[in-house]
Formats: C-alpha cells, structure tokens, sequence
C-alpha cells in the first residue's frame, strides 16, 4: 500500500494546455504540500494545506492552482503550460500533531513541457 | 536566499567506511533538522531527524550530530554500504509554520 501516491508518473504536454496531477495520502495525515524539484534540484515548496485549508503559498504564479477536495487529497492545476515549468512535482503529507516531524513523499511526477 | 545549505554536490566513500554529510542553515528559528535520502526516480524517503533542543540523534547506521552554536549538522552512516548511493538532503523546519526547506542534496557514491 503506498502511503503518498501521485498520477501520473510522467506528463508530456504542449505549450498552453492545461494539466492536473493528483496526490492522494492514505496516512491519516491533515497536511498535505506540493513541492517543486528544478533543473538545478532545488526541492521548493509551493503550497501547504491544513485540513483542506491553503496555509502556505510561496511565490507561485497564479497558473498553479492547487485544489483540496477533502484532508487525503491535493491536486494541482497548471493553467497555460511555460516552458519552465518543466520539473518534477512531488507530493507530500505530514501530520501537525503528534510526535512525528517528518513529511512523507510520493514518488513524483515528472513534468516536460515541450 | 538558502536557509539549508549542503555546499558538497557530491562524495565518494570506500564501502565499509563512514560517511559524513554536513549541512549549514542560517535561521536560528528552525526546531527540526531532517535528513532524506533519494535515489533516482522516486520520492524523498525520510531517514532521521533531530530537535533543536539536542544535539545527537542515532538510529541504527545513521546518526545525525547538530551544532547549533555553529548552526552546523551533519550526518555519519557507519559502516557505508552499496544501498547507501544516494541523494540526500538536509531539511528544517520551524514548528510554528509547517514548511520543510530543503538543501540541495549531496550524491553520495559508495565505491566498492
């Protein structure tokens, strides 16, 4: 049973189109992020939602919309694809209460934009 | 502006021997340090962490050492092995905003 999962695990896409990538958490977690890894493999964090709520967005164009239909869901949307938004998208989960500190990742999805 | 920083892209270390990977961060504000590995086409696996208010957290092979007058940690995998090849990334986070920043990563490459 994989804890975070992401579909998909690539995307290929034109300039302009639109695209989603789903995560999904089976941990029980309340908080769920969207981190992006460039060229150069910085790993960035884009979003953070607690209980479906938006509590982190770091400077991120308005194309990105992340969406959280309940507290095991974080999709994102990518409006009007660019270039460089070519990366590798990796979800992630972690729980604000309790002991644990530590986030959980998905295996990522690899973005090409071309 | 990198608050983590892991300033070796890469390093080499004899199977058997004991890697050290070290990482820098500027905000004295982070309560957690957080070690991930990562090999190639997968996510971030969590390895150790360790509280602010310590200084020395050991799991198994892995133990993480923080220095927090130097604002300096650093990891020792004991003895190295083959499975160790990796990326690995030093993380913080405060415990009053939810964000993990993350370095760079070091490769770490075990020779046989």
């Amino acid at each position: 049973d994989t804890a975070v999962s992401q579909t998909p695990k690539y995307l290929v896409t034109q300039m302009g189109n639109d695209k989603s990538i789903k995560c999904e958490q089976n941990l029980g977690h309340d908080t769920m992020y969207w981190y992006k890894q460039d060229s150069k493999k910085f790993l960035k964090i884009m979003f953070s939602y607690n209980n479906k709520e938006l509590i982190i967005n770091e400077t991120v164009p308005n194309r990105f919309s992340p969406k959280s239909p309940d507290k095991a869901h974080l999709n994102l949307h990518i409006n009007s694809l660019e270039l460089g938004d070519s990366a590798v998208y990796f979800c992630a989960s972690s729980s604000m209460t309790g002991s644990s500190t530590e986030a959980f990742f998905g295996q990522g999805t690899r973005l090409t934009v071309v | 502006d990198q608050q983590v920083k892991q300033n070796s892209p890469s390093l080499s270390v004899q199977e058997g021997r004991i890697s050290i990977l070290n990482c820098d961060y500027t905000n004295s504000m982070f309560d957690y340090f957080l070690w991930y590995k990562k090999y190639p086409a997968e996510g971030p696996t969590f390895l150790i962490s360790i509280s602010s208010i310590k200084d020395k957290n050991e799991d198994g092979r892995f133990t993480v050492f923080l220095n927090k007058s130097a604002k300096h940690l650093s990891l020792h995998i004991v003895p190295s092995q083959p499975g160790d090849s990796a990326v690995y990334f030093c993380a913080a986070r405060w415990n009053r905003d939810d964000k993990i920043i993350f370095g760079k990563g070091t490769r770490l490459h075990i020779l046989p």
